[in-house]
C-alpha cells in the first residue's frame, strides 16, 4: 500500500485559471506536510509547508490540510506557464520525508 | 547563502565498481539527509545525520551503501560494489532542526547514478 497518493497527471490548465492539485496519505500520526515544486532535472524547490487543519496562503499558493480525512491539497491561483513542472507532495511524523510520486502540472498559454 | 550542493551532477560507472557521492548541506544545518528516486518510483528516504551522528539508517537498501559525515559538515555516500539497481538520483537535503520550521528540508541539485 503506498504512503502518499498523487494523482501522476498530467493536469493541463490553461493561464490564469486556478490549478488544484491534491495529496492522501495514510500515516495518520503525520504531523507535518510539505509541498515541493519539481522542475525538469532541477531539484525539489520547497514551496509550502503546512502543519495544522485549515488554509495557509502564501501569495499565489494556498495549501489546505484536512488531517481526518487524511487530505492536503495545493491551490494555485493565476497559474502561469513558468508554474509548469512537477509538484511533489511530502509527508512526515518527524523528520524522514515521505514522498508521493508527483503529479505534472501543465499550465497552457 | 548558499544552497545544498552535491557532487557530482552525474555518474556512469560499470557494475562492481566504486563510487562516492558527495554532498555539502546548507551552513549551520546540523540534520542532514540522503534520499533516492529510482525511476519511475517516488523519492525515498536513506538516512539521517544530526551533526556527525546517524540519527536514522532505516532507509539504506544493504550494506552495500556507506554514509559518512565526519565533522558534522559535509556528508559522503560510498556505493561499493555499484549493481544495476543502484542507478538513480541520489538527492541530499539539511535542515536547521530549529524553531516550528524544524523540518523543512531544502534539497540539493542531485546526482544522476547510472550503473551498467
Amino acid at each position: 500500500q503506498k504512503e502518499v497518493e498523487q494523482n501522476s497527471g498530467p493536469l493541463s490548465v490553461p493561464e490564469g485559471a486556478i490549478a488544484s492539485l491534491n495529496c492522501t496519505y495514510s500515516d495518520r500520526g503525520s504531523q507535518s506536510f510539505f509541498w515541493y515544486r519539481q522542475y525538469s532535472g532541477k531539484s525539489p524547490e520547497l514551496i509550502m509547508s503546512i502543519y495544522s487543519n485549515g488554509d495557509k496562503e502564501d501569495g499565489r499558493f494556498t495549501a489546505q490540510l484536512n488531517k481526518a480525512s487524511q487530505y492536503v491539497s495545493l491551490l494555485i491561483r493565476d497559474s502561469q506557464p513558468s508554474d509548469s513542472a512537477t509538484y511533489l507532495c511530502a509527508v512526515t511524523r518527524n523528520t524522514p520525508l515521505v514522498f508521493g510520486k508527483g503529479t505534472r502540472l501543465s499550465v497552457i498559454a | 547563502e548558499a544552497g545544498v550542493t552535491q557532487f557530482p551532477s552525474h555518474s556512469v560507472i560499470e557494475k562492481g565498481q566504486t563510487v562516492t557521492l558527495r554532498c555539502d548541506p546548507i551552513s549551520g544545518h546540523d540534520n542532514l539527509y540522503w534520499y533516492r528516486r529510482v525511476m519511475g518510483k517516488e523519492i525515498k528516504f536513506l538516512l539521517h545525520f544530526v551533526k556527525e551522528s546517524k540519527q536514522d539508517e532505516s532507509g539504506m537498501p544493504n550494506n552495500r551503501f556507506l554514509a559518512e559525515r565526519t565533522g558534522g559538515t559535509y556528508s559522503t555516500l560510498k556505493v561499493q560494489p555499484a549493481e544495476l539497481e543502484d542507478s538513480g538520483v541520489y538527492f541530499c537535503a539539511s535542515s536547521q532542526g530549529l524553531g516550528p520550521s524544524y523540518n523543512e528540508q531544502f534539497f540539493g541539485p542531485g546526482t544522476r547514478l547510472t550503473v551498467l
